[in-house]
This record gives structure tokens, C-alpha cells and sequence, in this order.
């Protein structure tokens, strides 16, 4: 879960259809996985979390699916809207508090 | 609830100063979580307070430091102030220490000149 530079992976989706972020992580010893959304301006807003003894954990249009055999976490957004459109961030909890991000992704969903 | 509240949202400081940002959990929080997100190095942990005590440290220089309050509010320090300090600041509140939902404030942007 290293951070990449200025040029984030970008996902052009349209409006009405799902989306599907993928995020590999780094230490198998995480035992929490988090999804943030950030807005321009705004900080990082919770969306969905789940724990290393699930594989999947559904929300509100939101499913965040877990792979630890291959350290892959995603997260997918059903009837992807305008307002969806920021950076989507995975975090993993490896040691007390400490979450180590993802790069980011920039979702934008075309009217 | 009041979510986390960041205090100054934006801050212009010049080379070799210090500065010191304020951050204000969300009520019934005891764990403050200090985050640095800038375009080239996204988002980096800096330190965790719980119960007034350091319990995690990130890989940044001592010239970054923190503290937390008996009401657990925290504060952090830059001292000596560099250009590539320049970030948006973030904290994060949650319940406890131990793998628990850490909620974000906005965050207070700071240039260095």
C-alpha cells in the first residue's frame, strides 16, 4: 500500500453502471481493511470497512470484497452517481491505529 | 455528533519557522491519529496519541512531534520548517487504539514559502 505520485489511475464510468476499484495491499499481518472517498477540499470520509476474518461486507451500494490469499481488496459501487466522483482511497491497519494508504483512485462518472 | 474539527484550516508559514495545528476529536474519542498528504507521497502516517501517550510513530523526522490533552484534544508541532513541509495536515479520531474506525477531520493545508 505505498502512495504513487501525482498521476492517479483514473476510472471513467458512466452514470447508472458499477464500478469496481481494486487496491493491493502490502503486509498479510493487517487484520482491518478500510475504504475512504475524498472530495476535492475535504478530508478523507469513511465508506466501508471489513475485518480479516471476512471475504466480503456489503453497505449501501457499496461491496468491499477481500483476497488474502493474493492481498487484494476491492471495492465495488452499484448505479455509480455524480456524486461518487472523488478519490477513492484503501487503507490497511497493520499495528495499533496506523493505517497505510493506497495511491488513490480517481473515479469520474459521466452524466 | 460534531464530526473533527481542524484548527486553522489554512496556514502560510516561511522557512525555519514553527507552527503548531490543533485537532479536536469527535466526543467520546480517546485515539487521535496524525496523518501528512501531499501529491508526491499521498497520504503518510505520522503518530497516534492515546490516553496522552505516543503509541505509534511514523518515518518522519523528530522535527515532527505531537501531544494529546486529558480531554483528548492533540496538537502537533513542526519545528524548523522545510518547502516540502508544505501539506495538508490530517487528523483522525476514533474510539480506541487496536485496529478501530479512524474518522477524518478536513484537514488544515499549510505552505511554506
Amino acid at each position: 500500500g505505498e502512495s504513487v505520485g501525482l498521476h492517479l489511475p483514473t476510472l471513467s464510468v458512466q452514470e447508472g453502471d458499477n464500478s469496481i476499484i481494486n487496491c493491493a495491499y502490502s503486509n498479510s499481518a493487517s487484520d482491518y481493511f478500510i475504504w475512504y472517498k475524498q472530495e476535492s477540499g475535504k478530508g478523507p470520509q469513511f465508506i466501508i470497512d471489513i475485518r480479516s476474518n471476512m471475504d466480503k461486507r456489503q453497505g449501501q451500494r457499496v461491496t468491499v470484497l477481500l483476497n488474502k490469499t493474493v492481498k487484494h481488496l476491492s471495492l465495488q459501487i452499484a448505479a455509480t452517481q455524480p456524486g461518487d466522483s472523488a478519490v477513492y482511497f484503501c487503507a490497511e491497519n497493520s499495528a495499533g491505529n496506523k493505517l497505510t494508504f493506497g495511491g488513490g483512485t480517481r473515479v469520474l462518472v459521466k452524466p | 455528533k460534531a464530526g473533527v474539527t481542524q484548527t486553522p484550516r489554512y496556514l502560510i508559514k516561511t522557512r525555519g519557522q514553527q507552527v503548531t495545528l490543533s485537532c479536536s476529536p469527535i466526543s467520546g474519542h480517546r485515539s487521535v491519529s496524525w496523518y501528512q498528504q501531499t501529491p508526491g507521497q499521498g497520504l503518510q502516517f505520522l503518530f497516534e496519541y492515546f490516553s496522552e501517550t505516543q503509541r505509534n510513530k511514523g518515518n518522519f523526522p523528530g522535527r515532527f512531534s505531537g501531544r494529546q490533552f486529558s480531554n483528548s484534544r492533540s496538537e502537533m508541532n513542526v519545528s524548523t520548517l522545510e518547502l516540502g513541509d508544505s501539506a495538508l495536515y490530517l487528523c483522525a479520531s476514533s474510539r480506541a487504539t487496536g485496529s478501530e474506525t479512524q474518522y477524518f477531520g478536513p484537514g488544515t493545508r499549510l505552505l511554506v514559502l
